[in-house]
């Protein structure tokens, strides 16, 4: 299984610039998500998803967009990039039941994400 | 809003110590908590996840603990090892699903 795939895992835009971030996973798993990390701030919600077609906004949603058509993709897209958004951000997955919440998050390698 | 904390920051400690890292929580409404390991530059591990339901889980050298009500869980490492050094976070799972992690521990063991 390859778990949980990020691409790309390098990135440097131009201010103004738009781009997505792909995560796929096969797992069939329904819930995703994705954080950004900054150093000191810890992980940070940006967005998730309970399931196809069904997307939720986190803590820092603002500046990103998400769908959901498929149980496998979450991609993220920046709409705008800003130097604020220079971050590494990470995509997760797990199972998930409206008793027991989310289970074991699985997490992708990280995309490196620089904003001129 | 959900607050998760760690403390401390960093902690450096001798090979073959038993070491405690510690996390807190401001809303005990919970469905989970879970243990991360992160290498540099890497992704998340997950180590251990604790049911609500639950007071602690065991696996291999680490047992993790659960007190809901006063807003805590443990991670103690037993006869830690050079290959622990790495960051550890805990991260809870609350309402609507939402995930909120701690800014986690950079555990160093010296050989």
């Amino acid at each position: 299984n390859a778990g949980v795939t990020q691409t790309p895992k390098f990135q440097v835009l131009k201010t103004g610039q738009s781009m997505t971030l792909q995560c796929a996973q096969d797992m069939n798993h329904e819930y995703m998500s994705w954080y950004r990390q900054d150093p000191g701030m810890g992980l940070r919600l940006i967005h998730y998803s309970v399931g196809a077609g069904i997307t939720d906004q986190g803590e820092v949603p603002n500046g990103y967009n998400v769908s959901r058509s498929t149980t496998e993709d979450f991609p993220l897209r920046l709409l705008s990039a800003a130097p604020s958004q220079t971050s590494v951000y990470f995509c997760a997955s797990s199972y998930s039941t409206s008793l027991v919440g989310t289970g074991e998050l699985f997490f992708g390698e990280g995309s490196r994400l620089t904003v001129l | 809003k959900q607050e998760v904390t760690q403390i401390p920051a960093a902690l450096s400690v001798p090979e073959g110590e038993n070491l405690v890292l510690n996390c807190s929580f401001t809303d005990s409404a919970i469905y989970n908590l879970q243990w991360f390991r992160q290498d540099p530059g890497k992704g998340l591990t997950s180590l251990l996840l604790i049911q609500s339901s639950q007071r602690e889980q065991t696996s291999g050298r680490l047992n993790a603990s659960l007190d809901k009500s006063s807003g805590r869980s443990t991670l103690y490492i037993a006869a830690s090892q050079p290959g622990d050094s790495a960051t550890y976070l805990c991260a809870v799972t609350g309402g609507y699903q939402k995930v909120t992690f701690g800014t986690g521990t950079k555990l160093q063991v010296i050989p």
